[in-house]
């Protein structure tokens, strides 16, 4: 399969502690972007990332949460100390060019994070 | 801001009852409009884009257009399998020249009954 690729495909965690959600692109590209989906909430922007580069964060919790996209290995999505409101589906997409480019994202099959 | 509102929420249609799903957009400066196709569990799968008004896209049962404000997804003569959650989205000028940012509407959910 050369989709996006996700890991793990759920994830329980106990408040407090930390979550650390992976993403491989598609074979050939080098731009990922986090969406979260919140239950009975549509899709929301997190973060723009390319290798060793954050382009945009705007959609980024300004504490506890943390991304990267490491020259070399997956993409990782860092949530430390969760809280129950943490509970969601995180996507990852990624695209060959930059956003402005005629490239759509495609997306992996998310991560489902609970909080106890 | 940009903001993307789909309509209706929830269509049930019988098998080979055509239809239309709705998507109304405001943005500053589209660069892109996409539509998705999510089933249950899994994450959205790419199905078109759309840049301009009067641009028409068709793949196999499902047609979208573009307006300067709205986009339709017409569903053709659907079949059981083509019951999911439709997502739309935007990208606009209003993410600065990152251009990564893709503001999604709530979704259609479709129930295409046999």
């Amino acid at each position: 399969n050369a989709g996006v690729m996700q890991n793990p495909r759920h994830l329980v965690r106990r408040r407090g502690q930390e979550a650390r959600l992976r993403c491989s692109p598609m074979k050939g590209h080098s731009h990922v972007y986090w969406y979260r989906q919140l239950p009975e909430e549509g899709l929301k922007f997190m973060v723009y990332l390319q290798k060793e580069n954050i382009i945009d964060e705007s959609g980024m919790p300004k504490e506890r949460f943390s991304a990267e996209f490491p020259k070399e290995g997956p993409s990782i999505l860092r949530i430390q100390q969760v809280v129950r409101g943490d509970s969601a589906a995180y996507f990852c997409a990624s695209s060959p060019g930059q956003g402005g480019s005629n490239q759509p994202q495609h997306f992996g099959d998310g991560t489902r994070l609970s909080i106890l | 801001e940009d903001q993307v509102t789909q309509s209706p929420e929830a269509l049930r249609l019988q098998e080979g009852e055509s239809s239309s799903l709705n998507c109304s957009y405001t943005v500053s400066g589209l660069r892109g409009l996409f539509w998705y196709r999510q089933d249950p569990g899994k994450g959205p799968e790419f199905l078109f884009t759309l840049y301009s008004a009067g641009e028409e896209k068709e793949k196999e049962r499902l047609k979208a257009t573009l307006t300067k404000k709205e986009s339709f997804l017409h569903i053709t003569a659907p079949k059981p399998e083509d019951s999911a959650t439709y997502l739309c989205a935007v990208r606009s000028n209003a993410g600065g020249t990152s251009y990564g940012k893709l503001t999604f509407g709530q979704g259609t959910i479709l129930t295409v009954h046999p």
